[in-house]
């Protein structure tokens, strides 16, 4: 069974640009969800899409955006970009029902802003 | 504020003895913990998971103990070995709601000596 996947797996930017991040989740999964991993603040929650819907969402600034597609896969949009905004971010799925699931993660997306 | 905590950030383990991990949270809505193992350059992989009803989940070599009243948690690995030497991440999530957002910890990189 073919894991999460992420594209591209290294990315590199300048400020004030913007940048489009892909997942295509487990065959079957409905939930996508998105994380950003830095040295000083761990891992946090982006949000959550299911059904196309946007289900939950993090602390995040209105720059950092998403949606899903009907076939569930995901994109991550940042725009005007920001030094602080290199990390590597992550994607995760999800079953999305009820029950206690986990999520499995992709390899991420390692972003790099000059 | 962290909700959930490992404070200890390294743990070095001898082959084939016992490696301890230790998660502690302060949000009582948390009923649903996980633990992830992670390599560099790779995204965080699932271990094993214990739902708030139970005290104990074993899978293999791997054991969650879950104290509610103490609000923490560990995660055992008997034996330990040497490909197991990687980060380790508690992560927590409360049922509440639809949507399933996961509060991870700062990670354990553990080293398992030969």
């Amino acid at each position: 069974k073919a894991g999460v996947t992420q594209t591209p797996r290294y990315l590199i930017k300048t400020r004030g640009q913007q940048v489009t991040l892909s997942c295509s989740p487990i065959s079957g999964h409905r939930s996508v969800s998105w994380y950003q991993q830095t040295p000083g603040q761990g891992l946090q929650f982006l949000f959550e899409y299911f059904s196309e819907t946007q289900r939950n969402k993090g602390n995040f600034p209105g720059r950092f955006s998403g949606r899903q597609f009907s076939n569930s896969r995901s994109e991550m949009n940042v725009s005007t970009l920001e030094l602080g905004d290199s990390a590597l971010y992550l994607c995760a799925s999800s079953s999305g029902d009820y029950s206690n699931q986990p999520q499995h993660f992709g390899d991420g997306t390692r972003l790099s802003i000059l | 504020d962290q909700q959930v905590k490992q404070n200890s950030p390294s743990l070095s383990v001898q082959e084939g003895r016992i490696s301890i991990l230790n998660c502690d949270y302060t949000n009582s809505m948390f009923d649903y913990f996980l633990w992830y193992k992670k390599y560099p350059a790779e995204g965080p992989t699932f271990l094993i998971s214990i739902s708030s009803i139970k005290d104990k989940n074993e899978d293999g070599r791997f054991t969650v103990f879950l104290n509610k009243s103490a609000k923490h948690l560990s995660l055992h690995i008997v034996p330990s070995q040497p490909g197991d030497s990687a980060v380790y991440f508690c992560a927590a999530s409360a049922s509440s709601g639809s949507a399933r957002q996961l509060t991870f910890g700062s990670g354990t990189q553990l080293t398992v000596l030969p």
